[in-house]
Parts: C-alpha cells; sequence; structure tokens
C-alpha cells in the first residue's frame, strides 16, 4: 500500500532555529512530491514541488530534498520565524493522478 | 489569476438536509480534485476529474455522495442526505499539466451537520 508518513507530528522551536521537517513514503516509484503550508482555517499553499528526477528544490529560506531510494524527503527551514508557524503537509503523487497526503507537522516558532 | 474558488466558505444545515458545495477552478487547469479534511482522517481524496470526465471516486464516501463537472469552470459536490459525520472541511483542488503539475487549493467549504 502506498502511503506518506510524517515525523513529527508536531514541533516547537524558537525563532532564529533552522529546521527540518520529515516525509516518508513506502513506494520510491514515485512521479512527484509536493510540499504545502496550511494555516489554520485556510486551505492549503503550495510551497515546493519536486519533480522525480530532482534532488532538490528551494525557495527563500526553503529547502526540499528528494531522496527516492530511501524513500524520504525533507523539508529544511531556515532562520526560523513566528510567521512560519503553521502546519507543513507533503503530498505524492505515484503513477496516477492521485495525491496522497501525509498527517502534517504542526510547527510553532516562537519569539 | 484568482486562485480556486470554492462557496459557500461555510454552511451548516440540519441532518438530513441536502448540501451542494462549489468550486470554480483555476482557468485553464484540466484537473480537479475534491479532498475532505478532518481531525480524524486528515485529507482524504473524494473525487477528480480530468477534461471534465470523473476518473475515479473511489474515495467517495458512499451513494450520498456526488459530483459533477459540467464545464471546465465549474464542479459540484453534492450530499444528499447529509448526516453529522459528514461535517470536515471540504477543499477542492486544481491542476494543469497532467501528473507533473503542481496542485492548487482553495479555501475551503466547513460544513456542519447537526
Amino acid at each position: 500500500k502506498q502511503e506518506v508518513t510524517q515525523i513529527p507530528a508536531a514541533l516547537s522551536v524558537p525563532e532564529g532555529e533552522n529546521l527540518v521537517l520529515n516525509c516518508s513514503f513506502t513506494d520510491s516509484a514515485i512521479y512527484n512530491l509536493q510540499w504545502f503550508r496550511q494555516d489554520p482555517g485556510k486551505g492549503l499553499t503550495s510551497l515546493l514541488l519536486i519533480q522525480s528526477s530532482q534532488r532538490e528544490q528551494t525557495s527563500g529560506r526553503l529547502n526540499a530534498s528528494l531522496d527516492k531510494s530511501s524513500g524520504r524527503s525533507t523539508l529544511y527551514i531556515a532562520a526560523s520565524q513566528p510567521g512560519d508557524s503553521a502546519t507543513y503537509l507533503c503530498a505524492v503523487i505515484w503513477n496516477t493522478d492521485k495525491l496522497i497526503f501525509g498527517t502534517g507537522t504542526r510547527l510553532q516558532v516562537f519569539p | 489569476d484568482a486562485g480556486v474558488i470554492q462557496s459557500p466558505r461555510h454552511e451548516v444545515t440540519e441532518m438530513g438536509q441536502e448540501v451542494t458545495l462549489r468550486c470554480k477552478p483555476i482557468s485553464g487547469h484540466n484537473s480537479l480534485f475534491w479532498y475532505r479534511q478532518t481531525m480524524m482522517r486528515g485529507l482524504e481524496l473524494l473525487i477528480y476529474f480530468n477534461n471534465n470526465v470523473p476518473i475515479d471516486d473511489s474515495g467517495m464516501p458512499e451513494d450520498r455522495f456526488s459530483a459533477k463537472m459540467p464545464n471546465a469552470s465549474f464542479s459540484t459536490l453534492k450530499i444528499q442526505p447529509s448526516e453529522p459525520r459528514d461535517s470536515a472541511v471540504y477543499f477542492c483542488a486544481s491542476r494543469t499539466g497532467g501528473l507533473a503539475g503542481e496542485l492548487f487549493f482553495g479555501e475551503g467549504s466547513r460544513l456542519t451537520v447537526l
């Protein structure tokens, strides 16, 4: 069964820390992987999309890496800020149109 | 572009009533997805369309749920009759570019069935 897992489920850090969110998937034959951010009561905002042929993508303070052979992706957030507080979800597409989501990591960055 | 537009944003109804949720995808996107999000089950894919044609509705929980996409700019998700366990946030998302494309979500419709 194709599944996506995110660890940790919740994370609380002081402002300024660099942090890593983890995403693992059961089948390495992915098509692409997408990281989202969700603020309370809001929809999902796309952060980064990594194609299966890519190793990483960067946007500002965010860097996402992909290691298909180990079934893992990490989202690196540099110099975290209180405004980064949100739930972060990763989602994987295999060989169908279905995007399968992890359960998310709830991040709190305190001043 | 205005993004994916959903309505209503909030709906409170009584058990047994019909509920219709609406979605306007981003112009030019040829795939549309309906998701449901709850605390217990997270995000679940209900159904998706390619070029207005339903491709996979295996996630639709029961026959009480139905979805249509009469044209490229409009889709509905209907629940009839609604039940309290249908209470959730329902998201619509759209994409272009096939499997390689980036998925964009609407703000969601929060449904409460009393």
